[in-house]
């Protein structure tokens, strides 16, 4: 059973589009939910943390935000870049601060 | 001034050997954690380990043992190797854990292994 998905798992769009990537989980006892960014062949960068006491968070142009009770978090990114251009991925923490991952989302942007 | 690094980046070994993986962290984290991901890039947890303990996902075959010389550090070692290890592993660091609250987690660069 999958405990994080994420839809869809691949996007492209053209350069400048506002998005939305989402992801949800199985287990609302969550104690946060991370967002991270991974380039081929590279490691992963962090780009949000929300706390489960938190609704959103943002950075720049990126804006998570969470709702526990519904089991969902989605990632906004306004004006996409072509630098943007990444897999894109979620995952909650349990205790332990052990990450469960979502598949990702691998987002292209078009010049 | 790398936060979380990881020796070396390739691994390309034969079936049967016993390999390691090294990782360290120069943020003064508490904990440090394993995680593989595999052919179909899905990442999954293997290991979380501080100076107090060390949890291990249940699915991680026992050929597979952290060993933690200090603070800063997080080796991987890797017994009698099998085709199915092939994978990249990565490691990274939060500061404690705690049943409180969690925090967030730096990683290095990864580590792709390749079993012939």
């Amino acid at each position: 059973k999958q405990e994080v998905t994420q839809i869809p798992a691949a996007l492209s769009v053209p350069e400048g589009e506002n998005l939305v990537l989402n992801c949800s989980f199985t287990d609302s006892a969550i104690y946060n939910l991370q967002w991270f960014r991974q380039d081929p062949g590279k490691g992963l960068t962090s780009l949000l943390l929300i706390q489960s006491s938190q609704r959103e968070q943002t950075s720049g142009r990126l804006n998570a935000s969470l709702d526990k009770s519904s089991g969902r978090s989605t990632l906004y990114i306004a004006a996409s870049q072509p630098g943007d251009s990444a897999t894109y991925l979620c995952a909650k923490t349990n205790a332990g601060n052990m990450l469960t991952f979502g598949g990702g989302t691998r987002l292209m942007v078009k010049p | 001034d790398t936060a979380v690094s990881q020796t070396p980046k390739y691994l390309v070994t034969q079936m049967g050997n016993d390999k390691s993986i090294k990782c360290e962290q120069n943020l003064g984290h508490d904990t440090m954690y394993w995680y593989k991901q595999d052919s179909k890039k899905f990442l999954k947890i293997m290991f979380s380990y501080n100076n107090k303990e060390l949890i291990i996902n249940e699915t991680v075959p026992n050929r597979f043992s952290p060993k933690s010389p200090d603070k800063a550090h997080l080796n991987l070692h890797i017994n009698s190797l099998e085709l199915g290890d092939s994978a990249v592993y990565f490691c990274a660091s939060s500061q404690a854990t705690g049943y409180s609250g969690a925090y967030e987690q730096y990683f290095g660069p990864g580590t792709r292994l390749t079993v012939t």
